[in-house]
């Protein structure tokens, strides 16, 4: 069973470039998210997706956007990267109907902006 | 506001007993997550807690206390794989979840 997939595993973009990060699930999940992970600093949701066709924003969405066509993928694309997106980003998905929430993880990107 | 708080570092010893505890505040709760985070990999989940009291699954058990804002995971029988990151995060009212920035275990044997 995949689960969650992510790609690319890591990616080297000079600042000013757009790039679209990869996410797919085959578990069926209603819910799908994106965060990133800084040292020192908790995983910070950059946008969710509650349901195929719907999106929201999260703590830190500027620089951002996302799309969900269909229940198993979430891209995540920065429309003109700069250094501070530089991170390692997780997309995540849940059974939001079924209780304990419980999220799954995918692998996560590692991006340098430079 | 909202906020979650654990300590950033901690030591143990191989087959002793750590408990890591983890403080938040917020207006609207609906359930305390800890998750586990070996380096360079995703978080998996160890533990959900929405009422009062512990949740022992095996080696690790999970307490709640929602009236002080207080939790905390407990690790015996330390082994060295478990040496991680220990992420703790509550769900807001907006069924969020918010995280705090992970408590590293170091194991020595």
């Amino acid at each position: 069973t995949a689960g969650i997939t992510q790609a690319p595993t890591s990616q080297i973009l000079a600042a000013g470039r757009s790039m679209t990060l990869r996410c797919t699930q085959d578990m069926r999940h209603n819910a799908m998210y994106w965060y990133r992970q800084d040292l020192g600093l908790g995983l910070r949701l950059i946008h969710y997706s509650n349901t195929a066709g719907t999106t929201g924003k999260g703590e830190v969405p500027d620089g951002y956007s996302v799309s969900r066509a269909n229940t198993d993928d979430f891209p995540l694309t920065l429309a003109s990267a700069v250094p501070s997106q530089t991170s390692v980003y997780f997309c995540a998905s849940s059974d939001s109907r079924s209780g304990g929430n419980e999220q799954f993880f995918g692998p996560g990107t590692r991006l340098t902006v430079l | 506001g909202q906020n979650i708080d654990q300590p950033t570092e901690m030591t143990a010893t191989e087959g002793a007993i750590v408990q890591i505890n983890c403080t938040y505040q917020t207006s609207g709760f609906n359930g305390l997550f800890w998750y586990q985070q070996h380096a360079g990999e995703a978080p998996t989940f160890l533990s959900y807690n929405v009422l009062d009291g512990l949740e022992e699954k095996g080696r690790f058990s999970s307490f709640l206390s929602r009236s002080k804002g207080y939790s905390y995971l407990l690790l015996k029988e330390l082994q060295m794989k478990d040496s991680a990151s220990y992420l703790c995060a509550f769900m807001d009212s907006n069924y969020q979840l918010i995280w705090g920035a992970g408590t590293k275990l170091i194991i020595k044997p």
